[in-house]
């Protein structure tokens, strides 16, 4: 079966910490993603990667960090976490979709539910 | 970014009804795909759909893509208890996938 294991489904952090979500696959995926979801406004992209040390911003980069020193691993850095980042951190990979371009089935993992106090 | 828009925000059936929730979305795409949450959980995909297609089905699950009018339809048949979910369209042509708000399905006994 494949499997996105995201290290802590909860967590409780102080505003001003430093904080690392990190996201493992054992899928072999190019391509993995960083999301938070809210309610009210949906899955919002943070940042991505395609390959091994590359990386992309996505919709909503602003006060964070992703590292991918590993093809199976994605990482995600709240340099000095701020009660706005209270959300649900969610973490995905895939392969591309093929010939016709974009991105495949995305798999995630279950969350990780971070309260910044 | 090029957000899909799911219709209806929330539905409430009965068992045994079938459920539809509409898409819709503002740009070209290579393909759109329909993912289910449960509460508190990660999203699971459950069907894929490509820009030259128009139709497809899984099991219960039925979905239909109108490129010309950039919307798409999810229609669960004979709906279960089982199904209460929220339901996400995901669209992209590019690396990454661009999701809606979602539909909270709620199906009752």
């Amino acid at each position: 079966d494949v499997k996105v294991t995201q290290s802590s489904r909860y967590l409780v952090k102080r505003t001003g910490e430093k904080v690392f979500l990190e996201c493992v696959q054992d899928m072999d995926h190019e391509n993995m993603f960083w999301y938070r979801q809210d309610p009210g406004l949906g899955l919002r992209l943070i940042y991505f990667s395609y390959d091994v040390k590359m990386k992309e911003k996505g919709d909503i980069p602003e006060g964070y960090s992703v590292s991918r020193e590993k093809k199976e691993r994605f990482s995600l850095i709240l340099e000095s976490a701020s009660t706005n980042q209270t959300s649900m951190y969610l973490c995905a990979s895939s392969v591309p979709s093929g010939l016709a371009g974009g991105t495949g089935e995305l798999f995630f993992g279950e969350g990780s539910r971070l309260t910044v106090l | 970014s090029q957000q899909g828009e799911e219709d209806p925000q929330a539905l409430s059936i009965q068992e045994g009804e079938n459920a539809t929730m509409n898409c819709s979305y503002k740009t070209s795409i290579n393909n759109l795909q329909w993912y289910r949450q449960n509460s508190g959980r990660g999203l699971v995909h459950l069907i894929l759909i490509r820009s030259n297609e128009r139709e497809k089905h899984s099991g219960r699950l039925r979905v239909t893509l109108d490129t010309s009018k950039k919307s798409s339809s999810l229609l669960i048949t004979a709906s279960r208890a089982a199904d209460t979910a929220s339901y996400f369209c995901a669209t992209g042509s590019g690396y990454a996938l661009n999701f809606g708000k979602g539909t909270s399905l709620l199906v009752t006994p």
